[in-house]
């Protein structure tokens, strides 16, 4: 089945910019997203990309997705202290039918 | 109101015992599904549901069961509780197949501990 990898913990400074890193091995992914989920709650969408895009912006957000590669990243510019939360990259799999997840990437903001 | 209700959000519970986790949903879609959450592992999905009359297993039902009553509620039961099934548990519907236009929508989560 789909294997979707992130690493587990980023640390930035207030004001910089962060990086969070996803792979997958479905070629086939269609649609890949990015879910946050902030302590205590459930995961919200923040922004999405379809696989015959290479990049997409959104305000502070930028993702860019390197097929060949199968890597996918999320770019927050001038990251606040309320961007503190973990992110979950996912693909669509099944045939549009599920969603797989990566294991998530607790960002720390730091002042 | 949330759009997906989660209950209870916390239960403790011995192992052995049966429990029911609950989902209602007021978005109106057809779509629903249960994940759990462990940490490092991100989310699997255990069960999900096209509509009342169609459920189908995830990658980790085992130990799992489940019952859509409505096309607003979907529960989750343990029958047989065990340590390793402590976990957060989460709620989600979608209107399609995931897609464009398609955003799950999740609840706040249940937070169960079997002891």
């Amino acid at each position: 089945g789909e294997d979707v990898e992130q690493s587990l913990f980023l640390s930035v400074r207030e004001g910089d910019s962060s990086v969070i890193n996803c792979t997958y091995t479905d070629s086939s992914s269609t649609y890949l997203y990015w879910y946050k989920q902030e302590p205590g709650a459930g995961l919200q969408l923040l922004t999405y990309i379809f696989s015959n895009m290479d990049m997409k912006q959104d305000q502070r957000l930028t993702v860019l997705l390197n097929k060949k590669d199968k890597h996918l990243s999320l770019r927050i510019a001038d990251t606040q202290t309320g961007d503190s939360a973990i992110y979950f990259c996912a693909v669509c799999t099944g045939g549009g039918n599920k969603l797989t997840f990566g294991t998530g990437t607790q960002l720390k903001v730091e002042l | 109101d949330a759009d997906v209700t989660q209950t209870p959000r916390n239960r403790i519970t011995k192992t052995g015992k049966r429990i029911m986790l609950e989902c209602s949903q007021t978005k109106g879609h057809d779509r629903m599904y249960w994940y759990r959450q462990d940490p490092g592992l991100g989310l699997r999905l255990i069960y999900y549901s096209f509509d009342v009359k169609d459920i189908n297993k995830g990658e980790i039902s085992d130990g799992y069961s489940v019952s859509r009553q409505a096309q607003a509620k979907f529960s989750l039961s343990l029958e047989s509780a065990i340590p390793n099934q402590t976990a957060l548990y989460f709620c989600a519907t979608s209107e399609g197949g995931h897609g464009r236009d398609t955003e799950a929508f999740f609840g706040q989560g249940t937070r169960l501990t079997v002891v």
